[in-house]
């Protein structure tokens, strides 16, 4: 069974970091294309980071370049998300999921369940 | 920045029709993707590749593309249906994906 599960979310004061993990299970991680998907307080989705299998391709929306990084360990079936210099409208559940085998992302067909991220003093 | 547009809100009565419509530049050669979300859940997809259904959707759900709109067609809509749905597709290199607003459908 796929399983993704997101933790690392939290309060945090406008200004600061963040690093969100997703570990994954029931599937080999290594194939697949995986994301970062957020959702702000009764808003629609907001397609985050893109990374290809081995690492070598990421891909971001433009309000998060320079500010945020995604990256995996394929060792551990793990995902990241850095989030530095947050800002009040990063606040959202983000989740993680998982994208294609092929040559480009596609589409996702699984999710975790998301993690809180609250950004306020 | 590429663009998926969908109308806020669609109403119908149990047992009728609904269809949700996404546009978008790239949809002449991208596929569309539908997302259903219930309050509070994860997404989950109920079409891909513009028209196909993963297994345990139900059959009322279908999806249809032509030029650049896609089309989410609920035959026979039920009060379990009310959701947000969503179209997803991707830029024209593939590489960057996109979310259209959403649509919440009420069915009363």
């Amino acid at each position: 069974e796929v399983q993704l599960v997101e933790s690392g979310g939290g309060l945090v004061q406008p200004g600061g970091s963040l690093r969100l993990s997703c570990a994954a299970s029931g599937f080999t991680f290594s194939s697949y294309w995986m994301s970062w998907v957020r959702q702000a307080p009764g808003k629609g989705l907001e397609w985050v980071a893109n990374i290809k299998q081995d690492g070598s391709e990421k891909y971001y929306v433009d309000s998060v370049k320079g500010r945020f990084t995604i990256s995996r360990d394929n060792a551990k079936n793990s995902l990241y998300l850095q989030m530095n210099s947050l800002r009040a409208e990063d606040t959202a559940v983000y989740y993680c999921a998982r994208g294609r085998q092929g040559v480009i992302i596609g589409y996702f067909d699984y999710w975790g369940q998301g993690t809180l991220v609250t950004v306020s003093s | 920045s590429y663009e998926l547009t969908q109308p806020p809100s669609v109403s119908v009565s149990p047992g009728q029709t609904a269809r949700i419509t996404c546009s978008g530049d790239a949809l002449p050669k991208k596929y569309a993707y539908w997302y259903q979300q219930k309050s509070g859940q994860a997404p989950v997809l109920v079409i891909y590749e513009d028209s196909k259904r993963p297994s345990g959707i139900p059959e009322r759900f279908s999806g249809s593309s032509s030029g650049t709109m896609a089309t989410l067609t609920i035959s026979g809509a039920q009060v379990e249906d009310e959701a947000d749905y969503y179209c997803y597709s991707t830029d024209s290199s593939g590489n960057h994906s996109k979310f259209g607003g959403g649509t919440k459908l009420t069915v009363l």
